[in-house]
């Protein structure tokens, strides 16, 4: 059982080059998120789904974009990349939104802006 | 902007003594919230949920929810050291299915 795979683990970008982070999750989760954790720091809500076809920003949304075709996939898309936007992404899912049960985090992908 | 504030430590406490972490939280209307462990390098993983005011134990750790003051904490038992970590605070948004975040508390646990 893959729970929340991310793709990639690592990379490194030079500024205003453009990319996406894939996750994908196979527990049949409504509920998707995307955050960003600075060095030392908590995690900041980027975006957040409810399900397929609907997504709302969450707290730190600027220079980023996401797309729900699937139940399945909550891809992020970073463009023009900015040395700003150095951290370690997390996607997480979850079956009730928060209300009552845990999010399932994936294991993180490192991004570095150059 | 609604916010989850946490003091960051690090807070260092001996083996066997009790760790307590402490979060407050701006929305007044939450009623879900959640203490996260974080290893450095790795994922956050859920150790205590609650919902309900007062406290809610589960083998060494002790949640307690008070929503009138706005503020939640963990309380560890016979802290160990492998409970050396960040924690992470999280309410879920009253208005939304946004699950918000404080800055986490590094705890050291020294033998």
């Amino acid at each position: 059982n893959a729970g929340v795979t991310q793709t990639p683990k690592f990379r490194i970008l030079k500024i205003g080059q453009s990319m996406t982070l894939q996750c994908t999750q196979d527990m049949n989760h409504n509920y998707m998120y995307w955050y960003r954790q600075d060095p030392g720091m908590g995690l900041k809500l980027i975006y957040y789904s409810v399900g397929a076809g609907i997504t709302d920003k969450g707290e730190v949304p600027n220079g980023y974009n996401v797309s729900r075709s699937t139940t399945e996939d909550f891809p992020l898309r970073l463009e023009l990349a900015a040395p700003s936007q150095t951290s370690v992404y997390f996607c997480a899912s979850t079956p009730s939104g928060g209300a009552t049960g845990e999010l399932f985090f994936g294991e993180g992908s490192r991004l570095t802006v150059l | 902007q609604k916010e989850v504030e946490q003091n960051s430590g690090p807070l260092s406490v001996p083996e066997g003594a009790i760790a307590s972490l402490n979060c407050t939280y701006s929305d007044r209307g939450s009623q879900s919230f959640f203490w996260y462990r974080q290893y450095s390098g790795k994922s956050p993983e859920l150790i205590m949920s609650i919902y309900s005011n007062g406290d809610k134990e589960d083998g060494r750790f002790t949640a307690q929810l008070n929503k009138a003051s706005q503020y939640v904490s963990l309380l560890i038992r016979d802290s160990q050291p492998s409970d050396s970590a960040t924690y992470l605070c999280a309410v879920k948004d009253s208005s939304a299915s946004k699950i918000i975040f404080g800055s986490g508390t590094r705890l050291s646990i020294r033998p």
